[in-house]
């Protein structure tokens, strides 16, 4: 168990739709990073968080968006989703920038996302 | 654009053989990490290394940080079908560790 939850686990839906998906870091931990992951593809980087604040962007859509909140928790919002947005999504957290001098991730068990 | 790649991309080899996986750039990184990843689950740190040249061993997992810190290599000695999995290096640079995924190695066991 890695201490990073995401909800829900899994997510069926139609095209056109919007969806939430919701993220808690390890205890302590300040950043938060989310990752797209597509059938037997790599980890495609989408964007980072650190206590409260955008980080970095990677590769994310317009019709993506997420937010930290006070309480460290993050959420990554998918808006007029296409068939190709169905992907497993990723959220990790790291102690970088909070005592952690290098960054290694720990990820969460994902959301899978399917959209029909 | 810093870019890590991977090879090979795939390796389906029997237990009990050796194997390498390498995973290069041009870039220079203070640090890089390898992952392990199961499918349909999140990837799992395997390790961290941080000094040029450095070693490090996981029981039959060993890692070296090449000694100009642009590449890294991970070599499992006496392959598991435990080991079976999607193999990540991803290497951190900048004040705040940006992180750069490799493109993944996947590696199947058979028993």
């Amino acid at each position: 168990d890695s201490g990073v939850t995401q909800t829900p686990k899994h997510l069926i839906t139609a095209t056109g739709q919007r969806v939430t998906l919701r993220c808690s870091p390890r205890s302590g931990d300040l950043s938060v990073y989310w990752y797209q992951q597509s059938l037997d593809q790599g980890l495609q980087f989408l964007i980072q968080y650190y206590n409260g604040e955008e980080r970095a962007k990677g590769n994310i859509l317009e019709r993506f968006s997420a937010q930290q909140f006070p309480d460290l928790h993050s959420e990554l919002n998918l808006s007029s989703l296409e068939l190709g947005d169905s992907a497993l999504y990723f959220c990790a957290s790291s102690s970088v920038g909070a005592g952690g001098r290098y960054n290694e991730q720990f990820f969460g068990p994902g959301t899978r996302l399917t959209v029909l | 654009t810093q870019l890590l790649e991977q090879s090979p991309q795939f390796l389906s080899i029997q237990e009990g053989e050796n194997l390498t996986v390498y995973c290069n750039s041009s870039s220079v990184f203070s640090s890089l990490q390898w992952y392990r990843q199961e499918p349909g689950e999140g990837p799992v740190l395997l390790v961290t290394v941080v000094t040029g040249g450095e070693v490090k061993k996981l029981k039959r997992l060993t890692f070296q940080f090449g000694d100009a810190r642009k590449d890294s290599s991970l070599h499992i000695t006496a392959a598991q079908p435990g080991d079976t999995g999607l193999y990540l290096c991803a290497g951190g640079s900048g004040g705040y560790q940006k992180v750069t995924f490799g493109t993944g190695t996947k590696l199947q066991v058979i028993p």
